[in-house]
């Protein structure tokens, strides 16, 4: 099953922040969040695995909830070069990854 | 970090013809890769899990014998659009994992756009 992304699209003037959430009716193994560029291939952002697990890298962080059920990707301050579409992945001992549907993201001067 | 390419970046065929990507994994080696379809404007549907020396496994709802894939050798797989038509148009991407700190990343290629006239 997909996991379900909110909200679907986010418009942000630079410098604000924004949050986006995955969630899974069931316990996730891991959440990968990717960025992709129109027409471009996804970039990987990050991998949480463990329940409680927040991780992050300069301006943009994640946290997985203690059920493994939810995953918010924090993006803190944004600036033009955040704009993309926000892909949450549900991840598997087997190296397969389901995309939810994507959050599209646009960050304006 | 690992690096997957595929060839070619993009293609336009026409209608009932057939067209081959192929997808590498240029400095290490994948016995299992994934090929996506991506529609304008819509999420990155995975289409099947190709599997070196043995038989790709396809999700539900993707014709197997329409997209022929093979995992010829540790660094490559390939994808075989069969008898094209307009609505096989869409942005393939192939990607290969890697174990690491106990969780699979994903690697993937630049991705092929194809289109079909």
């Amino acid at each position: 099953q997909q996991p379900v992304q909110s909200p679907q699209a986010v418009i942000l003037r630079e410098g604000e922040d924004a949050v986006i959430n995955c969630s899974s009716s069931k316990a996730l193994y891991s959440v990968h969040w990717y960025r992709q560029k129109h027409g471009e291939a996804p970039v990987f952002l990050m991998i949480l695995l463990k329940g409680g697990e927040q991780k992050g890298h300069e301006k943009i962080s994640a946290s997985f909830n203690e059920k493994k059920q939810q995953s918010s990707l924090y993006l803190t301050a944004s600036q033009l070069s955040y704009s993309g579409t926000y892909f949450c992945g549900k991840g598997s001992n087997t190296g397969k990854l389901i995309f939810g549907q994507g959050t599209t993201l646009q960050v304006k001067p | 970090g690992a690096v997957v390419s595929q060839h070619p970046s993009w293609v336009i065929c026409k209608s009932g013809t057939s067209v081959k990507i192929e997808c590498r994994s240029l400095d290490f080696q994948a016995t299992t890769m994934f090929w996506y379809r991506q529609f304008p404007k819509q999420s990155l549907m995975l289409m099947a899990t190709s599997n070196e020396g043995s038989k790709a496994t396809y999700e539900q709802g993707v014709e197997k014998d329409k997209f022929l894939i093979n995992h010829a050798s540790l660094t490559l797989s390939t994808l075989t659009v069969t008898s094209a038509h307009p609505e096989d148009s869409s942005f393939y991407i192939c990607s290969a994992p890697t174990l690491a700190g106990g969780s699979y990343e994903q690697y993937f290629g630049p991705g092929t756009r194809l289109t079909v006239t």
